[in-house]
């Protein structure tokens, strides 16, 4: 079947610029993450939701970073006045409820 | 504080080397380790999920072992397509995520 898809997959940007990134989860999953990748390190966890809902937005490094999710499917991930420090790989995952997730291609943002 | 840790950071194994990478957790209540592996510019690959103490999994050359306090990836005779970042992640408390910084693997040929 299907994986998740991200859109897009390469994305640059000028500094200040506003940008959304998409994310199409496996069908039937309900949970859906966002992560972010920088050049050589770890995920850093952004934000998680069940079904449309955020239970957890502690990840969001400023109130620049929001994210929603309609239908219980896609999810847009969006940057408000982009900076520099925001360039990174953004990945996201689906799941069903404590089980293992399944990843997208992820989108690589660079801000210049 | 770190909850998840991994080590080392990257390894440099010949074709046929056995070696294990290590995963250690400091949060309680865990819910599941699960084990990932990153090919460059892609998402991670899911690849064993273990729940509780004294589990083991096997895929190919690939092994995972769960304690208490840690989890193994043990590498069996590998080879060059076994070079990656191999990724830990622990699942606790409201379907949260977190994420060791990687194994990046070398297999020379």
């Amino acid at each position: 079947g299907a994986g998740v898809s991200q859109s897009p997959s390469n994305k640059v940007t000028e500094k200040g610029k506003d940008v959304e990134l998409r994310c199409d989860p496996i069908s039937g999953h309900t949970a859906l993450y966002w992560y972010r990748q920088s050049l050589g390190q770890g995920l850093e966890f952004l934000i998680y939701f069940q079904g449309n809902s955020a239970p957890d937005k502690s990840g969001l490094p400023s109130d620049r970073f929001s994210a929603e999710r309609t239908g219980g499917s896609v999810s847009t991930l969006t940057i408000q006045r982009t900076q520099q420090e925001d360039s990174a790989v953004y990945l996201c995952a689906s799941s069903r409820p404590a089980y293992e997730q399944y990843f997208g291609p992820g989108t690589r943002l660079t801000v210049t | 504080e770190d909850q998840v840790t991994q080590s080392p950071e990257a390894l440099r194994l010949q074709e046929g080397e056995s070696s294990s990478l290590n995963c250690s957790y400091t949060v309680s209540g865990l819910r599941g380790l699960f084990w990932y592996r990153q090919d460059p510019g892609k998402g991670p690959e899911f690849l064993f999920t273990l729940y509780s103490a004294g589990e083991e999994k096997e895929k190919e050359r690939l092994k995972a072992t769960l304690t208490k306090k840690e989890s193994f990836l043990h590498i069996t005779a590998p080879k060059p397509e076994d070079s990656a970042t191999y990724l830990c992640a622990v699942l606790y408390n409201f379907n949260k995520f977190y994420f060791g910084s990687g194994t990046k693997l070398n297999v020379k040929p």
